[in-house]
């Protein structure tokens, strides 16, 4: 079964140091990752997709994440955090068991934040 | 400008009350969808819209309906509320042609007492 896993329900990091916010998945086929961002009394943002190509992939924000196969990991990261990333922040995988649907399933998602 | 909205925001109803959340774009998206969060299970899909008039059920289906009449709009409808009704709605759509980007309306808080 695919699935997504968001180890940790918080994350705390102090402004200027780098954050990383952890995933882990499981997916039959190809893994299309992505990750969002919900700040409070808002809808989810589109950050960064995975879907081939390079291992790092960079998104919105200053946001990047390292896609590492041998691992099943998808690690969100930022070289130095910002009070105003505190958010929740979702992982997310393309799931190919329901065929060509376009269904994502989400990680429980993980609160980061950022202490000035 | 690009989006996915929703109506009512915020909606506090009693038990076995029928409503209507409705969700509309303005992308011409063909996949249309309903997730419900709820604290510590992320979001979790109701219905999908592959395009006009076809529509499947997700993981959590019971006790709700949808209907795909137009493309732009996908509404959600509770025929008999129940408490465990209660959470945050996310209507969402993407584009079928893409890598499933998916672009979220801004949530709708349901309490059903």
């Amino acid at each position: 079964a695919q699935s997504v896993a968001q180890p940790e329900d918080q994350v705390n990091v102090a402004e200027g140091n780098p954050l990383t916010v952890k995933c882990t998945y499981s997916v039959s086929g190809n893994p299309y990752l992505f990750w969002y961002v919900q700040y409070p009394n808002r809808g989810l943002q589109f950050l960064l997709k995975y879907i081939t190509g390079d291992n790092l992939v960079k998104g919105s924000y200053g946001f990047e994440a390292e896609f590492n196969k041998s691992q099943t990991s998808f690690h969100l990261k930022k070289p130095s955090a910002l009070v105003s990333d505190s958010a929740l922040y979702f992982c997310a995988v393309r799931d190919w068991g329901s065929g060509n649907t376009g269904k994502l399933i989400f990680g429980q998602g993980t609160t980061l934040q950022v202490k000035p | 400008e690009a989006q996915v909205t929703q109506n009512p925001r915020y909606l506090i109803t009693v038990t076995g009350k029928k409503l209507t959340v409705t969700c509309s774009q303005n992308m011409n998206h063909e996949y249309m969808s309903w997730y419900r969060q709820d604290p510590g299970l992320g979001l979790r899909q109701i219905y999908y819209s592959m395009n006009v008039e076809v529509t499947d059920k997700g993981d959590v289906p019971e006790g709700y309906k949808v209907s795909r009449k137009e493309k732009r709009n996908f509404p959600l409808i509770l025929e008999s509320p129940s408490p465990n009704q209660t959470s945050l709605y996310f209507c969402a759509s993407s584009s079928t042609s893409g890598h499933n980007v998916q672009f979220f309306g801004p949530g709708t808080r349901l309490t059903v007492l």
